[in-house]
């Protein structure tokens, strides 16, 4: 069971805008920065947004972030075949001696 | 090109030990703090250590304390992860990977590059 949790799966056809929820705590995302990861099959994660809605370079407006209290959100608008992957939210986690988690991923599926 | 290499995953037995290295190269090795994460087959990321750029700090998880022990070698830009006590349960994708040169403190060092990963099954 992940720290942090998504819906395990979400789906959308091209065009279209799709939200993934990452839901935690206050000891996480409720106090610390969301970032968030892209996953596409056989691959090494990538980073997406960092800082909660911050975009690395080479990393299209397409894809957006927010936080608001114990909650985060991934916006991916103008949906592409190529969005097609796993997505994982992470932060920083102050309890005991702190550790970094992760949600459980969602895997997007364009239609 | 800033690139992270992964190496020493094999298949060991229950009980056995085993050390990962990782090879970093295109960026100043020890500015920066590193991670190793790992994914069992078909499952999500776990993150599995933190060591601070000066290998000072160190952080695990609780899945893995007292079993894993990180550690670096900034003259020859490596990482590295001495696990001990396999279990069945710690087979799995090794990733490295970086962290950003911001702040002090392990909740400003996420992940912003990762390498390709070594699997490790452990297995009888």
């Amino acid at each position: 069971q992940s720290v942090l949790t998504q819906p395990p799966s979400a789906s959308g056809t091209p065009g279209q805008r799709v939200t993934i929820s990452c839901s935690g705590s206050s000891s996480n995302i409720g106090s610390n920065y969301v970032y968030w990861y892209q996953q596409l099959p056989g691959t090494a994660p990538k980073l997406l947004i960092y800082r909660n809605n911050q975009r690395p370079s080479g990393v299209p407006d397409r894809f957006s972030g927010s936080k608001s209290g114990t909650s985060a959100s991934l916006a991916i608008s103008g949906l592409r075949s190529e969005d097609e992957a796993d997505y994982y939210c992470a932060a920083w986690d102050d309890s005991l001696s702190g550790t970094w988690v992760f949600g459980g991923g969602t895997k997007l599926t364009v239609l | 090109e800033v690139q992270l290499v992964e190496s020493g995953g094999v298949v060991v037995q229950p009980g056995g030990s085993l050390r990962l290295s990782c090879a970093a190269s295109g960026f100043t090795f020890d500015d920066y703090a590193m991670h190793w994460v790992r994914q069992a087959p078909g499952k999500g990321l776990e993150w599995v250590s933190l060591i601070s750029w000066d290998g000072g700090s160190t952080y695990y998880a609780d899945s893995v304390k007292g079993r894993f022990t990180i550690s670096r070698d900034n003259s020859k830009n490596s990482l590295y992860l001495q696990m001990n006590s396999l279990r069945a349960e710690d087979t799995a994708l090794y990733y490295c990977a970086k962290a950003p040169a911001a702040g002090t403190s392990p909740r400003y060092w996420y992940f912003d590059l990762w390498g390709r990963g070594t699997l490790v099954t452990v297995s009888s």
